[in-house]
């Protein structure tokens, strides 16, 4: 089953407490994605990578890190997480050849306190 | 760079009913537009997309029709039923392979039995 897969579900933890989200797909995708969703606020990109050892940028990166060692594998790092990124996080993966269909996984749900 | 105005942040319907979504972008170098469907405790699904050489896509009950003059696209659901409710978030993006998608902000439909 094509699957991107995220790990944990949820985390609460402490602020500044180094912490990294997991995410790895199945699908030979050359894209990988971060995204927060926050209330009103909808998805915004974190950062992405178009593939190994290829990353960049998105939306809003400060306070994260990520890396793709592996074409499956896209973890999101938090070196210090603070408040303000407790939010709902969701990977996602896209592009092979003919078809532009992003797979989101099932997201995981981090506070900060 | 782009940005995906959606509208309205809430629907609500009676089942049977139509439902419409509309959104609007800046960049006019936009040319892939895919809708997305998040059901409660999940991560976004692809519903249906339209590319910028076609005006109109139907897939059942679902159809969505673009109009770059005045760079708009809207989200057209016929027959609603209650397992339509979810968030529906349009977006927009200029590459070819679909990715670096920038999202509107969402709208929650209710479709009422």
């Amino acid at each position: 089953e094509a699957q991107v897969t995220q790990n944990p579900r949820y985390l609460i933890t402490v602020t500044g407490k180094k912490l990294t989200v997991t995410c790895s797909q199945n699908m030979n995708h050359e894209y990988m994605s971060w995204y927060r969703q926050d209330p009103g606020l909808g998805l915004r990109q974190i950062y992405y990578s178009m593939n190994v050892e290829v990353t960049d940028k998105g939306d809003v990166p400060e306070g994260y890190k990520v890396s793709r060692k592996e074409k499956r594998n896209f973890p999101l790092i938090l070196e210090s997480p603070s408040p303000n990124q407790t939010s709902l996080y969701f990977c996602a993966s896209s592009w092979e050849s003919g078809s532009t269909e992003a797979f989101f996984g099932q997201g995981t749900r981090l506070t900060v306190v | 760079g782009e940005n995906v105005e959606q509208h309205p942040s809430t629907l609500s319907v009676q089942e049977g009913d139509s439902a419409v979504i509309k959104c609007t972008y800046s960049d006019s170098a936009s040319n892939y537009f895919p809708w997305y469907k998040q059901e409660l405790g999940k991560g976004p699904q692809l519903i249906i997309d339209i590319r910028s050489n076609v005006g109109e896509k139907k897939d059942q009950r679902i159809a969505v029709t673009l109009n770059k003059t005045a760079k708009h696209f809207s989200l057209h659901i016929t027959e609603t039923q209650p397992e339509d409710s979810a968030v529906y978030f349009c977006a927009a993006s200029k590459d070819q392979a679909g990715t670096a998608l920038i999202f509107g902000k969402g709208t929650t439909l209710s479709v009422s039995s």
